[in-house]
């Protein structure tokens, strides 16, 4: 097993830019989440789901968007880059309590 | 919001002793669990405990949890230098069966050789 898979491990965007960040498990997890990772704040909740076709928001949603279609996939979208969404995002899926991680991807907004 | 509030923030300690992090919360839980991450990488899932445990063992770790006080504790004995990481203690909730978690803002823990 690959266990959490996210592409790209590094993105560099200007302001205004679109980009997808991609995360697939092959665990057969339903629940999968996003975070973001900030110097100083932990991990902080973006957006998550409980299987396909069913998300909600977490604790910091704006200006994110996601979708899942599948239940290996959770792509995290950003329609409209901004420098406060430099950090590093961390995709998880989890069954029952706990919760797997993928490597990360580390965005800079320029 | 955070839930989850280490203390202390960072700790450097020799190889050989031992590392105690404590971890405070605001509000009712289902469980709460630690992991570790490595420079530049994931996060990785060490511990868990239930609210209705105030103890648990897993090789050189211990969590304590008081949830009167609402807080945890995670000691790693006989530390090694492979030990040197960040810890994180993160809250959980049910949520469609699953856990959702709110985690703290991390221990940065330094294992001199």
């Amino acid at each position: 097993n690959a266990g959490v898979t996210q592409t790209p491990k590094f993105q560099v965007l200007k302001t205004g830019q679109s980009m997808t960040l991609q995360c697939a498990q092959d665990m057969n997890h339903e629940y999968m989440s996003w975070y973001r990772q900030d110097p100083g704040m932990g991990l902080r909740l973006i957006h998550y789901s409980v299987g396909a076709g069913i998300t909600d928001q977490g604790e910091v949603p704006n200006g994110y968007n996601v979708s899942r279609s599948t239940t290996e996939d959770f792509p995290l979208r950003l329609l409209s880059a901004a420098p406060s969404q430099t950090s590093v995002y961390f995709c998880a899926s989890s069954f029952l309590e706990t919760q797997y991680f993928g490597p990360g991807t580390r965005l800079l907004v320029l | 919001s955070q839930q989850g509030e280490e203390d202390p923030q960072a700790l450097s300690i020799q190889e050989g002793e031992n590392a105690t992090m404590n971890c405070s919360y605001k509000t009712s839980i289902n469980n709460l669990q630690w992991y570790r991450q490595n420079s530049g990488r994931g996060l990785v899932h060490l511990i868990l405990i239930r609210s209705n445990e105030r103890e648990k063992h897993s090789g050189r770790l211990r969590v304590t949890l008081d949830t009167s006080k609402k807080s945890s504790s995670l000691l790693i004995t006989a530390s090694r230098a492979a030990d040197t990481a960040s810890y994180f203690c993160a809250t959980a909730v049910m949520y469609y069966g699953n856990n959702r978690l709110a985690f703290g803002k991390g221990n940065q823990v330094v294992v001199i050789p």
